[in-house]
């Protein structure tokens, strides 16, 4: 499975935007870019997720970059309650599309 | 809309006690089905997945099993738990049938502890 490498941990100040990057230099063509966000004590939760072009939701932007070696979630203004892990999976693993997480990066804001 | 409901919230047990944790969905059908692991620290861990009832599939090998008795529950059971099985333990579902790039959706997780 490809893998992904992100920063362990960030900071960030309240309303101000926020950029977490992720690199998968080995990406397949066929490969997904998803982000899921871990709040303390709670399950993941889906963010967003793109193949190719950038993608907003209510949630944040992704930003592809056109080798797709590369990507960055943005969230354009943090909240005290995005303070999170933010996962950046690549690949869904295994016949069944499941996920392989990986350590993420700990997104901390201060107000 | 749907849900997915996951208890107990969190568990004690004393080293070789049973386990059984018990995860719910509600408002889809023929989910595929998922439990996770995450160990204090660590990363989460995928332990078993169900694309129907009564299939299961093993990611990795220890004491633990799990069972789909219908549709959309799906039990994780061990017959005599470890110091080692301590951790969050989370079940999640996704559409089944639908492309692999579907969203999994978590539930909020069984803390356990082992004593």
């Amino acid at each position: 499975d490809a893998k992904t490498t992100q920063p362990n941990s960030m900071e960030s100040n309240e309303e101000e935007p926020v950029h977490l990057p992720c690199n998968h230099s080995t990406i397949s063509g066929t490969d997904y870019i998803h982000w899921y966000r871990q709040l303390p004590s709670q399950g993941p939760e889906y963010v967003i997720h793109g193949l190719t072009s950038n993608v907003n939701n209510r949630m944040a932007s992704l930003a592809i970059a056109e080798d797709r070696k590369s990507s960055t979630l943005i969230l354009h203004r943090a909240t005290l309650r995005d303070a999170a892990v933010y996962y950046c999976i690549l690949k869904y693993g295994g016949s069944q599309g499941n996920l392989i997480f990986g350590k993420g990066t700990k997104l901390s804001v201060k107000p | 809309s749907q849900t997915i409901h996951q208890w107990p919230a969190t568990l004690v047990q004393p080293v070789g006690s049973p386990l059984s944790l018990e995860c719910t969905v509600e408002g889809t059908s023929n989910p595929n089905l998922y439990w996770y692991r995450q160990a204090a620290g660590r990363g989460l861990q995928l332990l078993f997945y169900s694309v129907g009832i009564g299939q299961i599939s093993s990611e990795v090998p220890q004491n633990l099993s799990a069972s789909r008795p219908q549709d959309r529950q799906f039990i994780l059971s061990s017959k005599k738990l470890l110091l080692s099985d301590s951790g969050f333990y989370l079940c999640a579902w996704k559409s089944r049938g639908a492309e692999r790039n579907q969203p999994q959706h978590f539930g909020d997780g069984t803390r356990l502890s082992i004593l």
